[in-house]
């Protein structure tokens, strides 16, 4: 079965612009997390839907944000971008909340300029 | 705050030999994951292990977990120049979720010929 999607997968943005990342989770999964991964900070957890509620929220400033729509697809958006925000933004999706094994997307590269 | 440690952050080996990788991490958790990820690819789960004394193999890799110590290793046998790539170890809370991971730092495994 088809795997994690995002789009798109990569995208150059300039500061202050804002951007929206889209993950279509596997078919039957109802949980999508987030995480950015930088080389300076690592891989770092954003936030997390499940059935349209977001149920966990890393600590990322109020320009990140998030939401899931009743497909379980989600997106996240950044606003006023910043050159640290440069990163490869992964989408993560499981089959029920509390469940053993997350399958991540190819993520989305976003570099700010 | 949940801290993940992982070492050696580099290791470089030559085919054939063994080694292992090792994952500290410091508040107590009920389950832990083990991905891969090659340069510019997604994570790639390899192992998830619930519970103390869990211990999975799959093929030349293998990973054990001890609660106990807050511990887990992942033990490469006979390493083959396929399995370069980085190594990540993942440590979710008790939180009723299992998306919420904190994430090692990542080795860096470079496999010679």
């Amino acid at each position: 079965k088809a795997g994690v999607t995002q789009t798109p997968r990569y995208l150059i943005k300039t500061r202050g612009q804002q951007v929206t990342l889209s993950c279509s989770p596997i078919s039957g999964h109802r949980s999508v997390s987030w995480y950015q991964q930088t080389p300076g900070q690592g891989l770092q957890f954003l936030f997390e839907y499940f059935s349209e509620t977001q149920r966990n929220k890393g600590n990322f400033p109020g320009r990140f944000s998030g939401r899931q729509f009743s497909n379980s697809r989600s997106e996240m958006n950044v606003s006023t971008l910043e050159l640290g925000d440069s990163a490869l933004y992964l989408c993560a999706s499981s089959f029920l909340l509390n469940t053993g094994e997350l399958f991540f997307g190819e993520g989305s590269r976003l570099t700010v300029l | 705050e949940l801290k993940v440690e992982q070492n050696p952050l580099f290791l470089s080996m030559q085919e054939g030999k063994n080694y292992t990788i090792y994952c500290n991490y410091s508040t107590t958790s009920d389950r832990l994951y083990w991905y891969r990820q090659d340069p510019g690819k997604s994570l790639e789960s390899l192992f998830v292990l619930l519970s103390n004394g869990a211990v999975k193999q799959e093929g030349r890799l293998m990973a054990s977990l001890d609660t106990k110590a807050r511990l887990s290793t992942l033990h490469i046998t006979a390493a083959v120049h396929d399995l370069s790539a980085t190594y990540f170890c993942a440590v979710s809370l008790n939180t009723g979720t299992a998306s919420k991971l904190t994430f090692g730092t990542g080795t860096r495994l470079q496999v010679t010929l």
